[in-house]
């Protein structure tokens, strides 16, 4: 069983909608939580990065964490085309290079 | 120009032929990886370094090598290549100070027939 699992999707949804991706993990050493985008034909590309639990937030993108749950979310506001892309949860522990990735979800914003 | 480049972008070639993928980068990073991405699965850790000296296999490393041949370049290798080994191949380096965050290079399709 992966440590870190992610729905695949895919998902679509109207412009402007707000866009839910949730992945679960059973690893309780994991301290640090990323999500990535991935653009067809391109490298993931590193989006949001928190540690322990909580949220954070960047411009339409906020990231939250529950640790007592092992549930990571990442939550896209105003979506707009551009944020069509395949989504990659992935955490690791602390001083452990290792990242555990979930599979992805690819997700469609129509205009 | 990119930080951390993979050659070639593509390639097609038939089983039992040795296959070399290259990366460079200009991050300055002592860390680099391999991982291959496979639909479904995500991505995995293939080999990994910490310098120059330093390799370690990841969790697929069956069928494959690596040489790290100076700090900026990481080059993995399919010394039989077989179909199963179908797959995006991506190279990744990272800063240990800044605590795991690892940037991506643009992959390597590789098909093999």
């Amino acid at each position: 069983q992966k440590e870190v699992e992610q729905d695949p999707g895919p998902l679509s949804v109207p412009e402007g909608a707000i866009v839910s991706l949730n992945c679960t993990y059973s690893n309780s050493a994991f301290q640090y939580f990323m999500w990535y985008r991935q653009y067809s034909r391109k490298g993931p590309e590193l989006l949001m990065y928190t540690y322990s639990s909580g949220n954070k937030e960047d411009g339409r993108f906020t990231a939250q964490v529950d640790k007592s749950s092992k549930y990571i979310s990442l939550f896209i506001r105003d979506s707009q085309p551009s944020d069509s892309a395949t989504y990659l949860c992935a955490a690791s522990g602390s001083n452990d290079y290792k990242l555990s990735f979930g599979a992805g979800t690819t997700v469609t914003v129509r205009a | 120009d990119a930080d951390v480049t993979q050659t070639p972008r593509n390639r097609i070639t038939k089983t039992g032929k040795r296959i070399m993928l290259e990366c460079s980068q200009t991050k300055g990073h002592d860390r680099m990886y391999w991982y291959r991405q496979d639909p479904g699965l995500g991505l995995r850790l293939i080999y990994y370094s910490f310098d120059v000296k330093d390799i370690n296999k990841g969790e697929i490393s069956d069928g494959y090598s690596v040489s790290r041949q100076a700090q900026a370049k990481f080059s993995l290798s399919l010394e039989s290549a077989i179909p199963n080994q179908t797959a995006l191949y991506f190279c990744a380096t990272s800063d240990p100070r800044d605590n795991q965050p690892q940037h991506f290079g643009d992959g390597t399709r590789l098909s093999i027939l």
